[in-house]
């Protein structure tokens, strides 16, 4: 069964800090892999999404996420956090075959002013 | 794109009660999604239609619940003699039909069970 694991449950960092949040994934058949975003009392949001083509991705609001199929990861980055970037984070996959989404268990950032 | 409307936002009820929930997708998308988020996890899928015809049922879905989608534009979830498991957020997605569409979330119903 497809699965996706998150390392990290909760992150802290200061604004200007680097930040690199893990991702993998479990199947091993082709895959779209996707990064959500839920702020604070609002709803998920689509950060970034990867279906085929370059392993870079690049997203809304400076994320951007590597897709390395010989690790089975997908890891999110953003050279430069921000207060507002406090949220949860969740990764995604979805096999080509099925509609639904497996999610991870979700990463929440803190980002300290 | 007025976005996916789910109402009502938060439910308290009985256990033992029978609830129902509403999704309207965003206008044009003709797939729509259920799943289940309890505190600290990511959501867990529970079913999916595309336009009226239900596709997939996840193992989640016991035999207390059931979805609807009549007439392939709104959809419900109904929960039969709620247990205090049942407690969660449910959340509602949709899209478009194709592989490379992604789905747009809306706000959830949460479900709380006295």
């Amino acid at each position: 069964a497809q699965s996706v694991s998150q390392h990290n449950h909760h992150v802290i960092l200061s604004e200007a800090a680097s930040l690199e949040l893990g991702c993998n994934y479990s199947y091993g058949g082709t895959v779209n892999l996707f990064w959500y975003v839920q702020y604070p009392g609002q709803h998920l949001q689509l950060l970034l999404k990867y279906f085929s083509g370059d392993p870079l991705v690049k997203g809304i609001k400076g994320f951007e996420a590597e897709f390395i199929k010989s690790k089975f990861s997908f890891n999110l980055r953003k050279p430069s956090v921000q207060w507002s970037d406090t949220a949860e984070y969740f990764c995604a996959s979805r096999s080509s075959n099925t509609g639904k989404l497996i999610f991870g268990q979700g990463t929440t950032l803190q980002v300290k002013p | 794109d007025t976005g996916v409307s789910q109402d009502p936002r938060h439910k308290i009820t009985k256990r033992g009660q029978n609830v129902t929930f509403r999704c309207d997708p965003i206008s044009e998308h003709n797939r729509l999604y259920w799943y289940r988020q309890t505190l600290g996890q990511g959501p867990e899928f529970l079913t999916y239609f595309q336009n009226e015809a239900q596709l997939e049922k996840s193992r989640l879905l016991s035999d207390r619940f059931s979805a609807e989608r009549p007439k392939g534009s709104f959809s419900t979830l109904e929960i039969q003699r709620t247990e205090q498991g049942d407690s969660a957020m449910y959340l509602c997605a949709s899209s478009l039909e194709g592989g490379n569409q992604p789905q747009h979330f809306g706000d959830g119903t949460r479900l709380s069970i006295l």
